[in-house]
């Protein structure tokens, strides 16, 4: 089986601007969930979508926005970037519903560096 | 909500030597404890995991513990190897598929 997918690998913006990012689950994982990735704060939990809907969200402000597709697909957009915004954007797909702990399994991320 | 810590940040040891992460956690209601690796540049990768009804699980060199009562768990690595260098992270999880991560361990073995 294919692996968690994103795109893009890298992308370079500017502070105001906003930015979407893609990922593609492993095929038959219905929950999507993303994470942000620094050096500062480490891992940190955005949200999580299972059957196109928001199931969790994290601390993150409004500018952090997702969804997800009948496919299950996941987009997440980020408007406004600030400087603070730089970092490895991870997605991660899980096969059993919400709720069952079940193990996820990492894209290779989107790193997002805002100028 | 949920607090993970991780110790230590940085790890070295001799290759064939042990070594051992530890991380505890706040919210008793968490009951499922992954551990992931992340080698430079890559993916985290899920190593192992420990569900709280589990007290002790092996998988070859790599066990983890967990102590529901002290709210506290621990990987160990046994005969460590080169490939064994990366940075390891800890988590925990209450039901949902929403990880509360640690800060990392950068284990270094030395050949």
């Amino acid at each position: 089986k294919a692996g968690v997918t994103q795109t893009p690998r890298y992308l370079i913006k500017t502070r105001g601007q906003q930015v979407t990012l893609s990922c593609s689950p492993i095929s038959g994982h219905r929950s999507v969930s993303w994470y942000q990735q620094t050096p500062g704060q480490g891992l940190q939990f955005l949200f999580e979508y299972f059957s196109e809907t928001q199931r969790n969200k994290g601390n993150f402000p409004g500018r952090f926005s997702g969804r997800q597709f009948s496919n299950s697909r996941s987009e997440m957009n980020v408007s406004t970037l600030e400087l603070g915004d730089s970092a490895l954007y991870l997605c991660a797909s899980s096969s059993l519903l919400p709720g069952s702990n079940s193990p996820l399994h990492f894209g290779n991320g989107t790193r997002l560096t805002v100028t | 909500g949920e607090n993970v810590e991780q110790h230590p940040s940085t790890l070295s040891v001799q290759e064939g030597d042990s070594a051992v992460i530890k991380c505890t956690y706040s919210d008793s209601a968490s009951n499922y404890f992954p551990w992931y690796k992340q080698e430079l540049g890559k993916r985290p990768q899920l190593i192992i995991d420990i569900r709280s009804n589990v007290g002790e699980k092996k998988d070859q060199r790599i066990a983890v513990t967990l102590n529901k009562t002290a709210k506290h768990f621990s990987l160990h690595i046994t005969e460590t190897q080169p490939e064994d260098s990366a940075v390891y992270f800890c988590a925990a999880s209450g039901g949902a598929n929403n990880l509360f991560f640690g800060t990392g361990t950068r284990l270094t073995v030395i050949p």
